[in-house]
């Protein structure tokens, strides 16, 4: 069925180091792909997005890049601080103008400083 | 600005009584979802309301429902709780036209 799925639960990186977060999705009709940042207590937080018909987009120290070809998505952050710590999802917007997601199962990021 | 507003932020409640929950959205938007977040299942969509509207609902049994008044409020019910439906509910408020959803903090529920 519909989903979006997580490739790896848990990553430990080093303080300063890059960061890289994969993701696997199966609706290939969604229109948005969504990073969102969760930390102990709190509710998901907007991180990037990225449109189905563009392959990279770059924030403040995170890069999205979208693979259609094989239904990846990946979030890259830069210089890992440890106020980067969190559980990361991945998300699907299924069509415009509707706010209903499909989320995958997270990756909890620590890092270690 | 005020974020997004969920009360109460916990809740305990015995088998087969029944809940509601509430969500403010940030001024202004006017859709508001909401979305159902447990250790084995994640987050998984609810009900999606917009201008006192449901748009979409998820796959959730008929003893989940929601609505939303006309200042954009919303509230969901749960009747005849059951000890699965203990999760964090979380609510989530958009602007029209916008991809990003701000999330409240939830309410953390538990079924006794």
């Amino acid at each position: 069925g519909e989903s979006v799925g997580l490739h790896l639960p848990t990553l430990s990186v080093q303080e300063g180091d890059n960061s890289i977060i994969n993701c696997a999705y199966s609706n290939s009709a969604s229109d948005y792909f969504i990073w969102y940042k969760q930390e102990s207590g709190k509710g998901p937080q907007f991180i990037i997005d990225i449109r189905s018909n563009m392959d990279k987009r770059q924030g403040q120290r995170v890069t999205v890049l979208l693979n259609k070809t094989v239904k990846h998505l990946s979030l890259q952050i830069a210089a890992t601080q440890p106020g980067d710590s969190a559980v990361y999802f991945c998300a699907e917007r299924k069509e415009a103008g509707s706010y209903q997601l499909t989320f995958g199962k997270g990756t909890k990021l620590s890092v270690i400083p | 600005k005020a974020g997004v507003t969920q009360t109460p932020r916990y809740l305990i409640k015995t088998r087969g009584q029944q809940v509601t929950l509430s969500c403010s959205p940030i001024s202004g938007h006017r859709s508001v979802s909401w979305y159902q977040q447990t250790p084995g299942q994640g987050l998984q969509f609810l009900f999606e309301y917009f201008s006192e509207t449901q748009r979409n609902k998820g796959n959730f049994p008929g003893r989940f429902s929601g609505r939303q008044f006309s200042n954009s409020r919303s509230e969901m019910n749960v009747s005849t709780l059951e000890l699965g439906d203990s999760a964090l509910y979380l609510c989530a408020s958009s602007r029209q036209g916008a991809t990003e959803a701000f999330f409240g903090q939830g309410t953390r529920l538990t079924v006794v």
